[in-house]
């Protein structure tokens, strides 16, 4: 089955800075990546997906790029800010039954 | 109702009392998840519905948990002889299903404490 990993585990930025999160997946069939923020207490919500069609997609100060060649995809923040901290997981959908692997998720801080 | 309801939000059991979860899902959505979640973890895949058939079981980590949706919208994950190791955020989660696959939108998640 679909194998999701996660890197880094934790990340520590400064308010402003950007940050980068890494995922690979080990399913050639999966074509739908989502990425989840999951506050502390809180029900995991999407905030940003992309399909296998397409190589890069941006919302504001977030963007998520693939490569299905190397089957990786990545999360990318820029000028974070401190409501920014959360843990983030990443997940791959596989073919057309929808069934979804999450990773192990990362936890952001930005710092003040 | 507005998003997906589960319930209960906490639950205590003594080791070896039987458990169930419910997961009502968003109206219309095909396809229902449960996942695991233990503390500082991401949610790992226990079962995956589409309507009432159970297309992948695959995650459930023994024969003593259960999963069904009879009539293809509530669900119940039920948990037998629970144990220690059983103690987590139980997250159901359901989406539509089409030809491209869709957000799958979480309930607020089942704390179970097993004492």
């Amino acid at each position: 089955g679909e194998n999701v990993e996660q890197h880094p585990s934790t990340l520590s930025v400064q308010e402003g800075d950007s940050a980068v999160i890494k995922c690979t997946y080990s399913d050639s069939a999966s074509n739908y990546f989502p990425w989840y923020k999951q506050e502390l207490g809180k029900r995991p919500q999407l905030i940003i997906d992309i399909r296998s069609n397409v190589g890069e997609k941006k919302d504001q100060r977030i963007a998520v790029t693939l490569n299905k060649t190397a089957k990786h995809f990545s999360l990318h923040i820029t000028e974070t800010q401190p409501e920014d901290s959360a843990v983030y997981f990443c997940a791959a959908s596989i073919g057309n039954n929808n069934d979804m692997r999450f990773g192990a998720g990362t936890r952001l801080t930005v710092k003040p | 109702g507005a998003g997906v309801s589960q319930s209960p939000r906490y639950k205590v059991a003594k080791r070896g009392q039987d458990v169930a979860l419910r997961c009502d899902p968003i109206s219309g959505h095909v396809s229902l998840f449960w996942y695991q979640q233990a503390l500082g973890q991401g949610p790992e895949f226990l079962t995956y519905f589409q309507n009432e058939a159970q297309l992948d079981k695959s995650g459930l980590p023994s024969d003593r948990f259960f999963a069904e949706r009879p009539e293809g919208s509530v669900s119940t994950l039920k948990i037998q002889r629970t144990q220690q190791e059983d103690s987590a955020v139980y997250l159901c989660a359901s989406s539509l299903l089409g030809q491209m696959n869709t957000e799958a939108f979480f309930g607020q998640g089942t704390r179970l404490t097993v004492v």
